[in-house]
């Protein structure tokens, strides 16, 4: 079955606690992204992934860290979690330029 | 920049109403892509319809229809004889194709929460 996963799918951390959310694919897509979703805003794309070892920031990108070294993965890094990263956080994986972006089923994320 | 506005935040309607939710887009480009996604109470992302700028064709998949303007830079969703089912946040969303380095960045707007009640 072609699916994004994502883990964890709830977090509850503290300020300055290290944390990673994991996403993988199994479509082989080259392009993956992460957005946050925060109410009345919408998603907003945090970092993106155009293939291995390449990726850019999106339009929020402040506190937050991405790899891809295997291009199935594409993990989520906050080194350093604030509360204003609260949030409900999407991986998607897509295929060329206007293609449909699958989603994973969403990891929330509370920082005290 | 591009930009999605769905100005409606929140709209009630009783079961078996016809209900259409708005979606207002900005992009400089000639060439994009638009989308609506639902997100149901369980909070995953549906994904509904994409149709590329150079299709102006409405199209309707059962109680679901959409009108896609350009002359306005709309499109609007419309359901049908609403049911329960139907309650979610829905979101439009926006894709350049030619953004240089942006790949397929979706642009969306800030969601639609749409309650039917029976």
């Amino acid at each position: 079955e072609a699916q994004v996963t994502q883990n964890p799918r709830y977090l509850i951390t503290v300020t300055g606690k290290k944390l990673t959310v994991t996403c993988s694919q199994n479509m082989n897509h080259e392009y993956m992204s992460w957005y946050r979703q925060d109410p009345g805003l919408g998603l907003r794309q945090i970092y993106y992934s155009m293939n291995v070892e390449v990726t850019d920031k999106g339009d929020v990108p402040e506190g937050y860290k991405v790899s891809r070294k295997e291009k199935r993965n594409f993990p989520l890094i906050l080194e350093s979690p604030s509360p204003n990263q609260t949030s409900l956080y999407f991986c998607a994986s897509g295929g060329l330029s206007g293609d449909e972006q699958y989603f994973g089923p969403g990891t929330r994320l509370t920082v005290t | 920049a591009q930009k999605v506005t769905q100005a409606q935040t929140e709209i009630s309607v009783v079961e078996k109403e016809d209900v259409t939710l708005d979606c207002v887009y900005e992009t400089r480009d000639t060439t994009y892509y638009l989308f609506w996604y639902k997100q149901p109470p369980s909070g995953e992302l549906v994904f509904l319809i994409r149709r590329n700028s150079f299709d102006e064709q409405n199209e309707i998949s059962g109680r679901y229809s959409w009108n896609f303007q350009k002359s306005t830079s709309s499109f609007n969703f419309t359901i049908t004889a609403s049911q329960v089912v139907d309650s979610a946040v829905y979101f439009c969303a926006l894709s350049e194709a030619r953004v240089v380095g942006a790949g397929n960045m979706l642009t969306f707007g800030g969601g639609t929460r749409l309650m039917v009640k029976p």
